[in-house]
């Protein structure tokens, strides 16, 4: 099966500064989105993102799919994106979401 | 709206029972899917549905088992309940060809 590699594991920011976060996939991926668990537990959806560019406030996620990654930018953080962020995709054939490790997220006031 | 609803929230239980997870959800998906979540090991997949009467094993499907009588349930049942089991559950639908998954609010399973 594929392998998902996140990076930075951690991460801790100013509120107000910028982040890029990766996702690597060892193969290609159908379907791809990124979620944030946030400090409940909840796993929320972020973006659904198997190729492209888009954009949802201060949030913006790329995926290039000929070369298996895909990057969140948050802009501006805020304390309330502290989190986890995980990426998480399907192999070609089926529709098991594989899961990264995720990027620990904290920001501080 | 369409929604992925777990229960219970959080259970206690003891070594050798058996204990089972509910999962619901009013997207009409086909695919339905468990998750475990343990620190250090991300999420991992337990077992997955593509549509009824459809069940599959993920990667870590021992102790664990699912049946799928019709589109809106798929619940986890774990055989004789172990230590080793004490995690936190998640139930997904979605993620078929260009469709997004979504996740339940996860149980919080102590086995004592």
């Amino acid at each position: 099966g594929i392998q998902v590699e996140q990076s930075p594991p951690d991460l801790i920011l100013q509120e107000g500064a910028n982040s890029t976060l990766r996702c690597n996939f060892s193969d290609s991926v159908n379907n791809l989105q990124w979620f944030h668990q946030n400090p409940w537990g909840q796993l929320i959806n972020l973006f659904y993102i198997p190729s492209g560019t888009k954009q949802n406030g201060r949030l913006s996620a790329t995926t290039v799919a000929t070369e298996r990654y895909s990057l969140l930018y948050i802009s501006s953080s805020q304390t309330t994106d502290s989190g986890v962020y995980f990426c998480a995709g399907t192999n070609s054939g089926t529709y098991k979401y594989i899961f990264g490790t995720g990027t620990r997220l904290k920001v501080l006031a | 709206d369409a929604e992925i609803t777990q229960s219970p929230r959080h259970k206690i239980t003891e070594t050798g029972r058996q204990v089972t997870l509910a999962c619901h959800q009013t997207w009409n998906h086909n695919n339905m899917f468990w998750y475990r979540q343990d620190l250090g090991h991300g999420l991992r997949l337990i077992h997955y549905s593509y549509g009824v009467h459809d069940t599959n094993k993920g990667e870590v499907s021992d102790g664990y088992s699912v049946s799928r009588s019709n589109t809106e349930d798929l619940p986890l049942t774990l055989e004789s309940a172990a230590s080793s089991q004490t995690s936190v559950y998640f139930c997904a639908s979605g993620g078929g060809l260009n469709t997004e998954a979504f996740f339940g609010q996860g149980t919080r399973l102590t086995v004592v």
